[in-house]
């Protein structure tokens, strides 16, 4: 009964470089869902995407972050370019098509130093 | 654009006695579901209790239950018995009832539990 896989669970990165977030759904979802949670903040959502198409992105800041979610493999939150604001904890979250539950991974923690 | 407000940053509640945290929310939809998920320190997001807007009434899931108030656009989470493993932050959460709507969070309330 695999859940929602997010790897790495932590992630230190300089600032310049560039971070990769990997999210596994629930075998069967086609939805996925990217959050972002700053400290002592609730979770905001970031970008909604089915495979291979991404259908909100409007959370999502303009420049720097992209997100993908390939026919084979995991979905991909990439922030390039990270900076001391971009540290915070990155959920990701899936569903199957039709549900309103969506289940949500363990968390990266990105810190930037 | 809908948003989950949290009234209550902190909470606390001796061990054995009942909480309530309280939700309100504003949306223009008839169409909505309602969540509370439960974070501890381990920062995995727990589903605690949700709600389905268009029935009447209130969800309960063993200790826990809610008051659903549709027309005030209320949603509070009654905790019963505390219990020590209750201690966490607490996030209500809005998702409209139209396919693929992501989940709009509440800024979250910390329940602390006294022994």
């Amino acid at each position: 009964n695999a859940g929602v896989m997010q790897n790495p669970r932590h992630l230190v990165r300089r600032r310049g470089q560039e971070a990769r977030l990997r999210c596994s759904p629930v075998k069967g979802h086609s939805h996925v869902y990217w959050y972002r949670q700053l400290p002592e903040e609730g979770l905001k959502f970031m970008v909604y995407l089915q495979k291979e198409n991404i259908i909100d992105e409007s959370g999502m800041p303009k420049e720097r972050f992209s997100a993908e979610f390939p026919k084979e493999g995991p979905s991909i939150l990439r922030i390039q370019q990270v900076v001391r604001g971009d540290s915070a904890a990155y959920f990701c979250a899936s569903s199957s098509q039709g549900a309103f539950e969506q289940y949500f991974g363990p968390g990266t923690r990105l810190t930037v130093t | 654009a809908q948003t989950v407000t949290q009234s209550q940053p902190e909470m606390s509640v001796q061990e054995a006695e009942t909480v309530t945290l309280s939700c309100t929310y504003d949306t223009s939809e008839s169409d909505y579901y309602l969540f509370w998920y439960k974070q501890p320190p381990s920062r995995q997001m727990i589903l605690v209790i949700r709600q389905e807007a268009y029935k009447q009434q209130n969800a309960t899931e063993n200790r826990f239950s809610v008051n659903f108030q549709k027309a005030a656009k209320s949603f509070s989470l009654k905790i019963s018995d505390s219990q020590l493993g209750d201690a966490a932050m607490y996030f209500c959460a809005y998702r409209s009832g139209r396919n693929g709507q992501n989940f709009v969070f509440g800024p979250g309330t910390r329940l602390s539990v006294l022994p």
